[in-house]
């Protein structure tokens, strides 16, 4: 079965310093990968996908994630985080095929000045 | 605005009511999709509809009910509610497409359920 494994439930950086959330997954393929964002009250804002082909996919606002095979992992980078990136951050994964995607249970972040 | 649209924004009950949430989804997606979001489950996929069929089912229990319209919008039934049912529950919709791929989900801002 699918899963998804985010470690850190909360994390919190100073604005200006770089960030990495961490996700890891459990897939018997090659999966799709998503990473969504939720600001508080909203629902959830795609902010990157990887389906194949070059490994470190760009985003908007700035972010990027590396897909890597071997560890399973599908991390999420930004060099220089912003206050407004303050928000819980999901990564999802799927199959191919309009497919109910798994999530993450989210990691929190925090930015302090 | 994603596009896909969600009312009511919240709702509160008492236990033992039955509620309707209606989802519209984004223009053309012909897949829904229904999540329960609270803070100790994290999101859970309760079911799928793609162009008015009952595609996917997960975690969602016998009190409750989906189905999706000709017109495409869908609506969520919750009956006999009890407390535990109090949570975020978010409709999205996915774009038309192929087996081959995923193009992933458009979410709605959601409903805030409170059972009192």
């Amino acid at each position: 079965a699918q899963s998804v494994t985010q470690p850190d439930i909360h994390i919190t950086v100073s604005e200006g310093a770089s960030l990495e959330l961490r996700c890891n997954y459990s897939y018997g393929a090659t999966p799709y990968l998503f990473w969504y964002v939720q600001s508080p009250g909203q629902g959830l804002q795609l902010l990157l996908k990887y389906f194949s082909g070059d490994t470190l996919v760009q985003g908007i606002k700035g972010f990027e994630a590396e897909f890597k095979r071997s560890q399973s992992s599908f991390n999420l980078r930004k060099p220089s985080v912003h206050w407004s990136d303050a928000a819980e951050y999901f990564c999802a994964v799927g199959p191919r095929g309009n497919t109910p995607l798994v999530f993450g249970k989210g990691t929190r972040l925090s930015v302090i000045a | 605005d994603s596009g896909v649209t969600q009312t009511p924004k919240h709702l509160i009950t008492a236990t033992g009511q039955r509620v309707t949430l209606r989802c519209s989804p984004r223009s053309g997606d012909l897949s829904v999709y229904w999540y329960q979001q609270s803070l100790d489950q994290g999101l859970q996929f309760l079911i799928q509809y793609y162009n008015g069929e009952e595609r996917a089912k997960g975690n969602i229990l016998e009190r409750f009910s989906a189905q999706q319209f000709p017109d495409l919008h869908s609506e969520l039934n919750l009956s006999s509610l009890e407390l535990g049912d109090s949570a975020l529950y978010f409709c999205a919709s996915s774009a038309t497409g192929s087996r081959t791929t995923n193009y992933g989900y458009t979410f709605g801002s959601g409903t805030r359920l409170t059972v009192v």
